[in-house]
């Protein structure tokens, strides 16, 4: 399959609450970096956490990587309604190949 | 910086045209860019990899002469559906990728706003 896996496909949160998503994939990695994607819009890069890295934050984000386990999770903290998107994986796995996960639609409610 | 242009970002055609679909690096040069099909609520599959000056790189089972890829220049990759069909119908989406620390970037990929394909 071209795609790593997501999980939840789908998630409902509260304002305020945190949101995590998972991802894991086969392949060795370069790097692995999660984009957000607002219904019929282009994808917004979030972050990226290289093969080497094992946690990185960026504002109300967190991003864990596991290469033993092939796994990365992504934290919302205090979340927004407009946080309300849909999240994806992406693995660089070398050769200008990048390979999305099937994505988290989070829907964060007021 | 970074910014990739994707131009129309709707269109409407017959069954049986053809449509282009241009995907623009505003502010940088891309000698590689990237073309991907989203189906609702799905994931982006990738369908091809454009190199500036060179032969797009198709994915398996992708039809290289129903969607055409021309990369012309440094700033512009193009993608022709033709004789679209219904089944053609889908939200194609572009991308570039930088090398790492162009433009202060750290090896991310920067996407065009898509473009919604309706083919009656």
């Amino acid at each position: 399959s071209q795609q790593g896996e997501e999980d939840p496909q789908a998630l409902s949160i509260q304002e305020g609450e945190n949101a995590t998503m998972n991802c894991s994939y086969k392949t060795s990695i370069n790097n692995l970096q999660w984009y957000r994607q607002n219904s019929g819009r282009g994808l917004v890069h979030l972050i990226l956490i290289r093969s080497n890295e094992r946690e990185k934050h960026s504002g109300r984000l967190r991003v864990t990587l596991d290469t033993s386990k092939k796994s990365s999770s992504l934290l919302i903290t205090a979340s927004r309604a407009a946080d309300t998107a849909s999240y994806f994986c992406a693995m660089d796995t070398g050769g200008f190949k990048t390979i999305f996960g099937a994505g988290t639609r989070l829907f964060v409610k007021a | 910086g970074a910014v990739v242009s994707q131009h129309p970002s709707r269109v409407i055609c017959k069954s049986g045209t053809s449509v282009k679909i241009e995907c623009r690096s505003l502010d940088f040069q891309a000698t590689t860019m990237f073309w991907y099909r989203q189906f609702p609520k799905k994931s982006l599959m990738l369908m091809a990899t454009s190199n500036e000056g060179s032969k797009a790189t198709y994915e398996q089972g992708v039809e290289k002469d129903k969607f055409l890829i021309n990369h012309a220049s440094l700033t512009l990759s193009t993608l022709t559906v033709t004789s679209a069909q219904p089944e053609d119908s889908s939200f194609y989406i572009c991308s570039a990728s930088l090398l790492a620390g162009q433009l202060g970037t750290t090896g991310e990929l920067f996407f065009g706003e898509g473009s919604r394909l309706t083919v009656l």
